[in-house]
């Protein structure tokens, strides 16, 4: 089952204009949430996370916001720039579980010129 | 929408013996799947490439002798993990591509090894 889902496949965003992208989740045992930023070619790599204690976490032009309450998260990139295009892959583990992760299915992001 | 399945879910092993973990893409073909490995602290280390009816592209210090990966089918690819010791219990994550830089992820396969 599709524990956690991007909705949106694919965004296409003006380059200084804001980036949002988001993530659903069905499990309420997750606890940690991240999201990674994947370039063809080459594995995910690791962009931010936040803790369900949290409902924000800013690491300069990214920020992630949860709101536990609809299950939602979101990564906002602001501004966007042209070599912020990529996939971006959201994913959730419940550390007082196993921290097994769970992925999204990912939003390729585009950032014009 | 695309589903990929993982077996098993986890798996407890002595040191020196083999374990095999399966990849399946459930509802679509996926001539390109890929194996992660989860360290801690977040990170995802790719492991491997692996194409249908071709050998798997190793990435750089991963041990293609110890980490066996078989596809042999549209929807199959699995990983063997040959004489396992503890440093070898980790998360272990594959994905099947549907098509060009769209992957679903697997649930993940957790191995100890004691």
């Amino acid at each position: 089952d599709q524990q956690v889902k991007q909705n949106s496949p694919s965004l296409s965003v003006q380059e200084g204009r804001i980036s949002i992208l988001n993530c659903d989740y069905t499990n309420s045992m997750f606890d940690y949430f991240l999201w990674y930023k994947k370039y063809p070619a080459e594995g995910p790599t690791f962009l931010i996370s936040i803790s369900s204690i949290k409902d924000k976490n800013e690491d300069g032009r990214f920020t992630v916001f949860l709101n536990k309450s609809a299950k939602h998260l979101s990564l906002h990139i602001v501004p966007s720039q042209p070599g912020d295009s990529a996939v971006y892959f959201c994913a959730a583990s419940a550390r007082g579980v196993n921290n097994d992760m769970r992925f999204g299915a990912g939003t390729r992001l585009t950032v014009k010129p | 929408g695309a589903v990929v399945s993982q077996h098993p879910s986890w798996v407890i092993c002595k040191s020196g013996t083999s374990v095999k973990i399966e990849c399946r893409s459930l509802d679509f073909q996926a001539t390109t799947m890929f194996w992660y490995r989860q360290f801690p602290k977040q990170s995802l280390m790719l492991m491997a490439t692996s194409n249908e009816g071709s050998k798997a592209t190793y990435e750089q210090g991963v041990e293609k002798d110890k980490f066996l990966i078989n596809h042999a089918s549209l929807t199959l690819s699995t990983l063997t993990v040959t004489s396992a010791h503890p440093e070898d219990s980790s998360f272990y994550i594959c994905s099947a591509e549907l098509y060009q830089e769209t992957q679903y992820f697997g649930p993940g396969t957790r191995l100890l090894v004691l």
